[in-house]
């Protein structure tokens, strides 16, 4: 079965600094990956998605992420924090089961933006 | 404008005691699911609709129902509330496809079982 791992549970950094949050997806053929974000108080919300074509996705609100097929990465990046990016972020994946596809997801982590 | 809705946001029950969790959505879509979000585990998969009187279950289903008599109501029963099943709970919809096309999640709902 598939299985998503986000290596940091939670990440402090300052406005400005730099982010890469870590994905690593466990499933060798075509995969479909996918940032999700969840503002405090606000409901999940799709960041951006990769399912093919240029490995360097771009997203909203200056996030990207980067498909590494070799490494089974995923990593999400921004070059500039603000303290607006205080979140939860999740990683998923979309898996066939069942027949069905479903979106398999990584733990989260919690992303603190201090001012 | 569109939207999916949760309620009650908050819940305290007993163990034993039946629990129903309502959602409903105004996007007119096809496709609703219900996730359960614990510590650790990210969101996993309870169970999945593709259109009325269709149901089908998840990853983590056992001890959960749902069912679907119209396109915007999938409300998730707990017919037997156990601690195990204290969590956040969220609801989310997708246009029709059995593909993935982009969910959208309400605002989820806390339930704990004593």
């Amino acid at each position: 079965a598939q299985s998503v791992s986000q290596h940091n549970h939670h990440v402090i950094l300052s406005e400005a600094a730099s982010l890469e949050l870590g994905c690593n997806y466990s499933y060798g053929g075509t995969v479909n990956l996918f940032w999700y974000v969840q503002y405090p108080g606000q409901h999940l919300q799709l960041l951006l998605k990769y399912f093919s074509g240029d490995p360097l996705v771009k997203g909203i609100k200056g996030f990207e992420a980067e498909f590494i097929k070799s490494k089974f990465s995923f990593n999400l990046r921004k070059p500039s924090v603000q303290w607006s990016d205080t979140a939860e972020y999740f990683c998923a994946v979309l898996s066939l089961r069942d027949s069905n596809y479903q979106l398999i997801w990584g733990a989260g982590t919690k992303l603190i933006i201090k001012p | 404008d569109a939207e999916i809705t949760q309620s009650p946001r908050h819940k305290i029950t007993e163990t034993g005691r039946q629990v129903t969790l309502a959602c409903h959505q105004t996007w007119n879509h096809n496709n609703m699911f219900w996730y359960r979000q614990d510590l650790g585990h990210g969101l996993r998969l309870i169970h999945y609709s593709y259109g009325v009187q269709d149901t089908n279950k998840g990853e983590v289903s056992d001890g959960y129902s749902v069912s679907r008599s119209n396109t915007e109501d999938l409300p998730l029963t707990l017919e037997s509330a156990a601690s195990s099943q204290t969590s956040v709970y969220f609801c989310a919809s997708s246009a029709v496809g059995r593909f993935y096309n982009e969910q959208f999640f309400g605002p989820g709902t806390r339930l704990t079982v004593l």
